[in-house]
């Protein structure tokens, strides 16, 4: 059985300083792994996919990675309206399976 | 492009009660399917569907029936709410790629369902 698992569940940072959220999963065959950000009373909004070990991809202070176990993605000098909860999922034979979120807030 | 679209934005039903969910795409997607999302249970499958005229089953999908008529529209019918049911229920599109596979999937801003 696919699962995800997100850590942590909650990150407070202050305006500028760096962190990364990790997902690590465990899947047969991995064939997509996708990073969305959620912020509160909306969908999911697409950021990243990502099909191969060692594959990278940038958007502006957001950059995310991924290893054969795992995924991370990184923030750099986050600013106030990076807070969100972030969601991981893995491309499943019918549809996705996400992890929980990080809920990420970043403090002026 | 409207992209994913979800009526209504919330709804309070009493527990029996049926009502249908919609979900409209404008992409030309060929994939669309129906998240819930609970506290602490993160996003899970409900139904999904490859092409009109094709559904089947996610995770959770007990209380639910869904159909696709056409490309465009996927709703999402209770037949007999339940507390249970209180959710937030997310429709997501996607293209298919040769291979069969899903690509990138786009997500609908989201119905809040409140089952009393």
């Amino acid at each position: 059985e696919d699962q995800v698992t997100q850590s942590p569940e909650a990150l407070r940072l202050q305006e500028g300083e760096s962190s990364s959220l990790n997902c690590s999963y465990t899947v047969s065959g991995l064939r997509g792994l996708f990073w969305y950000r959620q912020d509160p009373g909306k969908g999911p909004e697409f950021l990243f996919t990502l099909y191969s070990a060692g594959e990278e991809k940038e958007k502006e202070r957001l950059k995310a990675t991924l290893t054969k176990k795992e995924s991370f993605l990184h923030i750099t000098a986050p600013k106030p309206e990076d807070s969100a909860t972030y969601l991981c999922a893995v491309h499943a034979p019918d549809g996705l399976t996400f992890g929980k979120g990080t809920h990420l807030i970043i403090q002026p | 492009n409207a992209g994913v679209t979800q009526t209504p934005k919330f709804q309070v039903l009493k527990t029996g009660q049926s009502m249908t969910l919609q979900c409209a795409q404008d992409m030309n997607h060929e994939y669309m399917s129906w998240y819930r999302q609970d506290p602490g249970m993160g996003l899970r499958l409900i139904h999904y569907s490859v092409g009109a005229g094709i559904t089947d089953q996610g995770e959770v999908p007990n209380g639910y029936n869904v159909s696709r008529s056409t490309t465009e529209d996927f709703p999402l019918r209770l037949l007999s709410a339940a507390p249970s049911q209180t959710s937030v229920y997310f429709c997501a599109s996607s293209y298919s790629i040769p291979s069969g596979e899903v690509g990138t999937q786009y997500f609908g801003p989201g119905t809040r369902l409140l089952v009393l």
